[in-house]
């Protein structure tokens, strides 16, 4: 099993909001873990977003938009990555990221398709 | 600001070895609390982070590579280099290099990345 699992795949509307979830494997506790989250468009290198402490404290990166929020799920055992006011430019692969027995492991991404 | 630099062969043979040099510009690779990272990314697919080098030389690895991967700095030159041996398929990839950067030491700056291909 994966240490990070995403959902491949997930569609919204313009203006509307995304939930991306990043769910860690069990045993592993959302909880102990700072969740990072990455932006990649077609061609580029990923872009970092925000770090995810807890849901009070994100850590957002330089001009990063307010719009881009991090939040964990405990009972889910995941991180959660919303977007919210979605525009067309969001349109992108979106990765999770945790560093677990000394090394950084990436979740398999998401695509978000914003139609 | 930083920039970094991707460059080495596109075409790697099986079972040789792969070296790539990412150059850096922007900044001395010798100074700060930083660690200089290489990400890799098949086709299609996911990141995989093999592994980083800090400014003291020190190196952490990919469980997953370790036992074929090795990250150096030539500082006279403000590069750093990763060579991975043994490659196959599997190992063809664009490979990314970065910068990682403190407190929580995740890749905030990368190059453009360059594509490596594994094939006779």
């Amino acid at each position: 099993q994966a240490v990070l699992t995403q959902p491949s795949s997930l569609s919204a509307s313009p203006g509307a909001s995304a939930s991306l979830t990043c769910t860690l494997r069990s045993g592993i506790n959302v909880g102990t873990y700072r969740i990072y989250w990455y932006q990649q468009k077609p061609g580029s290198p990923p872009q970092y977003l925000l770090t995810c402490k807890s849901d009070s404290d994100n850590q957002q990166g330089s001009g990063v938009p307010s719009r881009f929020s991090g939040s964990k799920d405990a009972s889910a055992n995941a991180g959660i990555l919303l977007i919210s006011g979605l525009q067309s430019e969001d349109e992108a692969d979106y990765y999770c990221m945790i560093w677990h027995s000394s090394a950084w492991v990436f979740g398999g991404g998401t695509k978000l398709t914003v139609l | 600001q930083v920039q970094l630099q991707e460059s080495g062969p596109g075409l790697v043979k099986p079972s040789q070895t792969l070296s790539l040099t990412c150059t850096v510009s922007g900044g001395s690779i010798s100074s700060g609390s930083y660690y200089w990272s290489w990400i890799r990314q098949p086709a299609g697919k996911g990141l995989e982070w093999i592994g980083r080098i800090s400014t003291s030389g020190s190196t952490i690895y990919n469980p997953s590579l370790k036992s074929r991967v090795s990250i150096s700095a030539d500082t006279s030159k403000n590069q750093f280099s990763l060579k991975l041996s043994s490659v196959t398929a599997a190992d063809t990839a664009v490979y990314y290099c970065a910068r990682d950067d403190p407190p929580d030491d995740y890749s905030n700056y990368w190059g453009q990345g360059t594509l490596v291909t594994v094939s006779s």
